[in-house]
């Protein structure tokens, strides 16, 4: 099966600091990359879709020049928080597609706590 | 914008019931529907993935049904364990726009809880 690779599985920063997030396809070519975010006791929103290659499109309300994504190759793309605050506590999750008729493979998420 | 409801919010129940988790959707033009598990903490592990041209989809002891006129999928676990116990999350998938594919749209969960 496809597997996605996610670090760190936990970070803590200081406010103020950035955080980087690394997102990886082992097994297959991630063409599309999606980065989803989740509030305790919300559902997972969708933050910005990225294409290799491409610059990420952002989902309404998400801040691009906050949350920087980076797709440079087929099996790796970042997603770097700047500026972190308490408020951007929350967990993080990429998936990856390989194209436009298959599904999409999760990460494992990454639990960030801004302190 | 399509939105995704699942019913009920939280389910607790005796080891070995048979059970019935509910997912609704506003827009019918869907790609597909998928059912994840999310344990505390962790990513997603995708169960079932329903095509939009299929009406149900089995693994093991599980058995997903889609009826995209009504805007309504189930997940049927048989026989429950008390491994079972997670949050069972709906996702629908939109149609294609062209230029490859889109995010999903997820409910919040059904946190299910299999009592040994």
């Amino acid at each position: 099966g496809a597997v996605v690779s996610q670090h760190p599985s936990w970070v803590i920063c200081k406010s103020g600091t950035s955080v980087k997030i690394e997102c990886r396809s082992l097994d297959f070519q991630a063409t599309t990359m999606f980065w989803y975010r989740q509030f305790p006791k919300q559902s997972l929103m969708l933050m910005a879709t990225s294409n290799e290659g491409s610059k990420a499109t952002y989902e309404q309300g998400v801040e691009k020049d906050k949350f920087l994504i980076n797709h440079a190759s087929l099996t790796l793309s970042t997603l770097t928080v700047t500026s972190a605050h308490p408020e951007d506590s929350s967990f993080y999750i990429c998936s990856g597609a390989r194209g436009m008729n298959t599904e999409a493979f999760f990460g494992q998420g990454t639990r960030l706590t801004v302190v | 914008k399509q939105e995704v409801t699942q019913i009920p919010a939280a389910l607790s129940v005796p080891e070995g019931e048979n059970l019935v988790l509910n997912c609704s959707f506003t827009d019918s033009a869907i790609y597909n529907l998928q059912w994840f598990r999310q344990d505390p903490g962790k990513g997603l592990t995708s169960l079932l993935l329903i095509q939009s041209s299929q009406r149900e989809q089995t693994s093991g002891r599980l058995n997903a049904s889609l009826d995209k006129s009504s805007g309504r999928s189930t997940l049927y676990i048989a026989a429950s364990q008390p491994g079972d116990s997670a949050t069972y999350l709906c996702a629908c998938d939109p149609p294609r726009s062209g230029g490859g594919a889109d995010g999903l749209t997820f409910g919040k969960g059904t946190h299910l809880i299999i009592q040994p």
